[in-house]
């Protein structure tokens, strides 16, 4: 266990509405990342961060945005909900260190856009 | 950007017998090739990885091996038994992302 809490662990929400992603840290870890899961695509990245208020954007980052105002907290935002965008999201932490550095994921939220 | 291409997508083999998952990537940048392993509705988990350094790494009944020339890079599960059952997925990383491969989702049958 990586230290990585994420919440909620599920929602059901409607297009068109908006909708926060948490991912809470309490290991101090400089990068944390925004994943979606679909079948057959493996695990995509969204967002990333490596720092308080740096951020940059991954493979598939239309639609969504981030926020990390603290070391801890990692937000992942769809700012209008599609049907598209429903899937499983993951975050996950790099662990300490120069270079390319292990990644250990949170448990998941499973989201459903209706 | 990285492409990294993961085969087969599914793989059946007899318990105690041995699994081979292999990955292509193509930048020629990347020096880190974990392997995570998922099981179902849990989060997937590390369970070894490779430096561009290094050509083979050992952990128990698991091994990676990588060819850097040819840029791919293959697990290894020897003696395989029902717990291995899973989906596998390989990444390469030059920098502080990575890119996934697509999975494979193996089963051993008892």
């Amino acid at each position: 266990d990586a230290g990585i809490t994420q919440s909620p662990r599920h929602k059901v929400t409607e297009t068109g509405t908006p909708v926060t992603l948490r991912c809470h840290q309490t290991e101090n870890h400089r990068y944390m990342y925004w994943y979606r899961q679909d079948p057959g695509h493996g695990l995509r990245l969204i967002h990333y961060s490596y720092g308080v208020k740096d951020t940059d954007k991954g493979e598939v980052s239309d639609g969504y945005s981030v926020s990390r105002s603290k070391t801890e907290d990692f937000l992942l935002t769809l700012e209008s909900a599609t049907s598209s965008q429903t899937s499983v999201y993951f975050c996950a932490i790099s662990t300490s260190g120069q270079g390319v550095q292990p990644q250990h994921f949170g448990d998941g939220t499973r989201l459903s856009i209706l | 950007g990285e492409n990294v291409e993961q085969h087969p997508s599914t793989l059946s083999v007899q318990e105690g017998d041995s699994a081979v998952i292999k990955c292509t990537y193509s930048d020629s940048a990347s020096n880190y090739f974990p392997w995570y392993k998922q099981e179902l509705g849990k989060r997937p988990q590390l369970i070894i990885d490779i430096r561009s350094n290094v050509g083979e790494k050992k952990d128990q009944r698991i091994a990676v091996t990588l060819n850097k020339t040819a840029k791919h890079f293959s697990l290894h599960i020897t003696e395989t038994q029902p717990e291995d059952s899973a989906v596998y997925f390989c990444a390469a990383s030059g920098d502080e992302k990575l890119t996934f491969g697509t999975g494979t989702r193996l089963t051993i049958i008892p």
